[in-house]
C-alpha cells in the first residue's frame, strides 16, 4: 500500500529535550516536505526537499532541522523544543513531476506537545 | 505575500442540500490552485488541480471551478460522508514548489 508513515503519532515532551519525528514514504517520491498545522493558521511549510541531499527552508523553519540522506526518509529534528512548537505536524511527499500539480501525499500526522 | 482566504469557516448542511465553498486568492500569476479534503485525525487528501480561469474538475458530488480571483467547490446533494474540512492551496507564483494553504472550511452534513 502506498503511504507516508510518520512516527511517533503522539508525543508529549519537555522544553529543551531533543526529539526527532521520522517520516518515510514507499512511493519512490523525490519531493518531501514538512508542515505544521495550527488552529486559525492553517498548514504552514517548515522545510522541503526536492531530492536526496537537497533541502530548503519553507515559511517557518526556525527551531527545526531536517536531513535527506535517503530518498525514502525525511526526519524532522527539534534540537531544543519550546512550547510554541506544540502543534500537529504533517509529512508529505510527491513525484517531482506531480508537485507542480500540487499533488501531495500526506502522512497521518504527529501531534506534539511541548511542556 | 500570497493570501488564500476560505469562506465560510464552517458550514452545516442537511443531506441533499447543495452548497458551495469559496477560496479567494491574491496571487498574481496563478500557477495552480488545489483542493484537498481533510478528515478528523487524518492528513489532507488531494482532490483537484485547477490552472486557468474557466477550468472545472468533477469527482462524484464535488465540482471545483476557477475564476481569476477565486475558486468554488460545489457540493451537490451532499451525504454525511462528505463531512470533512476542505482546504485550498495555491502554488508559489515564482515557480517554486511551495504551496500556500488556506485555513479551510469545516463541512458537516447531517441526516
Amino acid at each position: 500500500e502506498a503511504q507516508v508513515t510518520q512516527n511517533p503519532r503522539y508525543l508529549i515532551t519537555v522544553t529543551g529535550k531533543k526529539l526527532t519525528v521520522t517520516c518515510s514514504q514507499n512511493m519512490n517520491h523525490e519531493y518531501m516536505s514538512w508542515y505544521r498545522q495550527d488552529p486559525g493558521l492553517g498548514l504552514r511549510q517548515i522545510y522541503y526537499s526536492m531530492n536526496v541531499e537537497v533541502t530548503d527552508k519553507g515559511d517557518v523553519p526556525e527551531g527545526y532541522k531536517v536531513s535527506r540522506k535517503e530518498k525514502r526518509n525525511f526526519p524532522l529534528i527539534l534540537e531544543s523544543p519550546s512550547p510554541n512548537q506544540t502543534s500537529l505536524y504533517f509529512c508529505a511527499s510527491s513525484l517531482s513531476t506531480r508537485i507542480i500539480a500540487g499533488e501531495l501525499f500526506f502522512g497521518e500526522g504527529s501531534r506534539l506537545t511541548v511542556l | 505575500e500570497d493570501q488564500v482566504t476560505q469562506s465560510p469557516e464552517a458550514l452545516r448542511l442537511q443531506e441533499g442540500e447543495s452548497s458551495s465553498l469559496n477560496c479567494s486568492y491574491t496571487v498574481s500569476g496563478l500557477r495552480g490552485l488545489f483542493w484537498y479534503r481533510q478528515d478528523p485525525g487524518k492528513g489532507p487528501e488531494f482532490l483537484f488541480t485547477l490552472y486557468s480561469a474557466g477550468e472545472e474538475k468533477e469527482k462524484e458530488r464535488l465540482k471545483a471551478t476557477l475564476t481569476k480571483k477565486e475558486s468554488f467547490l460545489h457540493i451537490t446533494a451532499p451525504k454525511p460522508e462528505d463531512s470533512a474540512t476542505y482546504l485550498c492551496a495555491v502554488r508559489d507564483p515564482g515557480g517554486g514548489n511551495k504551496l500556500t494553504f488556506g485555513t479551510g472550511t469545516q463541512l458537516k452534513v447531517e441526516l
